[in-house]
């Protein structure tokens, strides 16, 4: 079975503040994707990060930062130094190789307070 | 933007009705998901296709069903419509049916009373 925990409904945090996402997942495939997406009001899905299983290397890309750790079944998402723009509902995804879908958690609702 | 055009935004639509939601696809892809995101859910996948064939189905009655055309645009189509198909449906394209990175459009707000 294929299954993501969010388990951060909310949270709101002071602008400027860092914040840490969680997100665990199960899987018993040995090749799998792990995504990021962002969810504006708006609605659409904006992609943030895709790793593959195989790939542990933490990743940082300018405010945003992943640790996927293998060993404890989490990939979870930094956002530094935190600005208004952040506000939106950020949800982790698994997508087995085997597979065409994605597995989407429930989503983390991130306010930035200015 | 991510070249992922839905239509309509938004539909409202009456229980027993049968609604067509439309998705043109990123250029170069040849793959469609569709997706159902209840309010303050995460999105639930109904089915992909991948050159005009269906290649996989969620866990979705018959009475959702879909086309994709050559052209690799798509409908969904949902028939006799109830009170809980009221979400916000997304589209996804991809190139190739393993989700590498899949772009989503902004999504149709489907409202059944």
């Amino acid at each position: 079975a294929q299954k993501v925990t969010q388990a951060q409904t909310e949270i709101s945090v002071v602008e400027k503040e860092d914040v840490t996402l969680d997100c665990v997942y199960e899987t018993r495939d040995t090749t799998y994707y792990l995504f990021w997406y962002k969810q504006p009001p708006s609605g659409e899905l904006v992609f943030l990060i895709r790793r593959n299983s195989f790939d542990e290397q933490n990743e940082i890309s300018g405010r945003y930062s992943w640790n996927f750790q293998k060993s404890t079944s989490s990939f979870n998402f930094t956002i530094t130094a935190s600005q208004v723009v952040d506000s939106a509902v950020y949800f982790c995804a698994l997508s087995p190789n085997t597979g065409n879908q994605f597995y989407f958690g429930t989503g983390t609702s991130l306010t930035v307070i200015p | 933007e991510t070249g992922v055009t839905q239509s309509p935004t938004h539909l409202i639509k009456t229980r027993g009705q049968q609604v067509t939601l439309r998705c043109s696809s990123q250029s170069g892809h040849n793959t469609v998901s569709w997706y159902q995101q209840a309010l303050g859910q995460g999105p639930q996948f109904i089915f992909q296709y991948y050159r005009e064939e269906e290649n996989g189905r969620g866990n979705f009655p018959p009475r959702f069903s879909g086309l994709q055309f050559p052209n690799y645009s798509s409908e969904l189509n949902v028939n006799a419509l109830e009170l809980d198909d009221s979400a916000l449906y997304l589209c996804a394209s991809s190139l190739g049916t393993v989700n590498t990175e899949a772009f989503f459009g902004q999504g149709t707000r489907l409202t059944v009373v």
